[in-house]
C-alpha cells in the first residue's frame, strides 16, 4: 500500500460528459502528479501541483483541468469526454517540489471508460 | 517524444534466470528511476540512481548508469514468477518525470 488513495476505482460514462477524479496524497507529501496511461502504453504526464500551486504541465488537454486543495488532496476534471479519453488515470505523490525529482508513490488508479 | 526508451519491449525468461532491461535517454539528467507495474495496477518505485552514481543495488536488483552513453540497465537476478510485470525507466526533465514505454517481463515457471 503506497498510502496514495484514488477514487473512484472505475468510472463508466458517455461521450460529452464531465467527470472528476480524486486523489489523496501520502501523508506528508506536498506534490501531486497526474498521469494518463492508455492501453498497453507508457505513462503520459499531465500536470503537477506542489503545495496548492501548479508546478509543471505536461501533455494535458485544454478539456482537462486539475487543482490541489489546502488539505493537499487533488482533483482532476475531465470534460467533453471523448472515446479516446478512455484510460487509466494515476495520481502520484512525492515529498519534494521537483527539480531533482524524488521518487513518486502511485495510487491504484482510476479506470475511465468512455462509451 | 519520450525521453526514455526501454529495450527490449518484451522479455520472456525461465524462472531462476537473470533478466536485463535497458533504458536510453536523450538529454542530461539529475537522476534516473526504475518502476515496476503489475498488470493494470499502480507503479511501484524500485530504485533511483543519481547522475553521479554508476551502480546501485537493492536486493536482487542492480542498476547501472552510463551518462556518457545516456543509458541505464536494470538487472534482476534469480528471477521469480512474481517478477512478471512491466518495468519503466523515468528521467527527470524540467521538473517532471519523462517515462519510457516499458519492458514487459514474463517469467515462465
Amino acid at each position: 500500500d503506497s498510502g496514495v488513495t484514488q477514487t473512484p476505482k472505475h468510472l463508466i460514462t458517455a461521450t460529452g460528459q464531465r467527470v472528476t477524479l480524486r486523489c489523496s496524497p501520502r501523508s506528508g507529501d506536498l506534490s501531486v502528479y497526474w498521469y494518463q496511461q492508455s492501453l498497453d502504453q507508457g505513462l503520459q504526464f499531465l500536470i503537477q501541483y506542489y503545495n496548492g500551486e501548479e508546478r509543471a504541465k505536461g501533455n494535458i488537454l485544454e478539456r482537462f483541468s486539475a487543482q490541489q486543495f489546502p488539505d493537499l488532496h487533488s482533483e482532476l476534471n475531465l470534460s467533453s469526454l471523448e472515446l479516446g479519453d478512455s484510460a487509466l488515470y494515476f495520481c502520484a505523490s512525492s515529498w519534494g517540489a521537483g527539480g531533482s525529482v524524488d521518487e513518486q508513490y502511485f495510487g491504484p488508479g482510476t479506470r475511465l471508460t468512455v462509451t | 517524444s519520450q525521453q526514455g526508451e526501454e529495450d527490449p519491449q518484451a522479455l520472456s525468461i525461465q524462472e531462476g534466470e537473470n533478466a536485463t532491461m535497458n533504458c536510453s535517454y536523450k538529454t542530461s539528467i539529475n537522476n534516473l528511476q526504475w518502476y515496476r507495474q503489475n498488470s493494470g495496477r499502480g507503479l511501484v518505485h524500485l530504485i533511483l540512481i543519481r547522475s553521479n552514481e554508476r551502480e546501485k543495488h537493492s536486493g536482487r536488483l542492480r542498476v547501472t548508469l552510463d551518462t556518457s552513453k545516456k543509458s541505464s540497465s536494470l538487472l534482476i537476478t534469480a528471477s521469480r514468477a512474481a517478477d512478471t510485470a512491466s518495468y519503466f525507466c523515468a528521467t527527470d526533465l524540467n521538473y517532471q518525470l519523462i517515462w519510457g514505454a516499458g519492458t514487459k517481463l514474463i517469467i515462465k515457471p
